[in-house]
């Protein structure tokens, strides 16, 4: 199956410093990319949806001035987590689609900020 | 407001039985169905998914039922294996056409050998 890489796998940051988290798709042209977050034990959560070239839409309630997104090409997107802090802790999830029946996820980025 | 609700945080079935994990909407709009594992510090991997215009899909161990009216689907694993043990997620998608998933609270599944 189609493949889509996350790097890192694992941060820890400082609060108040900003992180990057890229999301690649190694074999398929990802015409959307979405972004997901997940805290323990709870669902994951669609934070923000972005076509190639083009701005990212945000979920009531995901500050776009802090969670900056870019998609610059189709097998590349970027998740920036800028002044980070404890409580953006999380586990972040990118997934790539080129249709419906073609969605497929990253293995996930931990971020810790302490 | 959980669109998507898995109501079973966790269950536990012997091996070579049956696993039924089900799953509950609330949103009309929503016409496509999936079904994911996830493992620990992983992403989420595709099982099967349905389509509102079905009641059942079926792909080698594991089927799907929806139940449109009642607003309802499971998943059905059998026999269940222990390499089956991990959360599974139910994901919706409305007609929009815009890919966007709401994903259940996930179960937690353990298969005991």
């Amino acid at each position: 199956g189609a493949v889509v890489s996350q790097h890192p796998s694992w941060v820890i940051c400082k609060s108040g410093t900003s992180v990057k988290i890229e999301c690649r798709s190694l074999d398929f042209q990802a015409t959307t990319m979405f972004w997901y977050r997940q805290f323990p034990k709870q669902s994951l959560m669609l934070m923000a949806t972005s076509n190639e070239g083009s701005k990212a839409t945000y979920e009531q309630g995901v500050e776009k001035d802090k969670f900056l997104i870019n998609h610059a090409s189709l097998t590349l997107s970027t998740l920036t987590v800028t002044s980070a802090h404890p409580e953006d802790s999380s586990f972040y999830i990118c997934s790539g689609t080129s249709g419906r029946n073609r969605r497929f996820f990253g293995p996930g980025t931990r971020l810790t900020v302490l | 407001d959980q669109q998507v609700k898995q109501n079973s945080p966790s269950l536990s079935v012997q091996e070579g039985r049956i696993s039924i994990l089900n799953c509950d909407y609330t949103n009309s709009m929503f016409d496509y169905f999936l079904w994911y594992k996830k493992y620990p510090a992983e992403g989420p991997t595709f099982l099967i998914s349905i389509s509102s215009i079905k009641d059942k899909n079926e792909d080698g161990r594991f089927t799907v039922f929806l139940n449109k009216s009642a607003k309802h689907l499971s998943l059905h694993i059998v026999p269940s294996q222990p390499g089956d043990s991990a959360v599974y997620f139910c994901a919706a998608s409305e007609l929009s056409g815009n890919e966007k998933l709401t994903f259940g609270t996930g179960t937690r599944l353990t298969i005991i050998p």
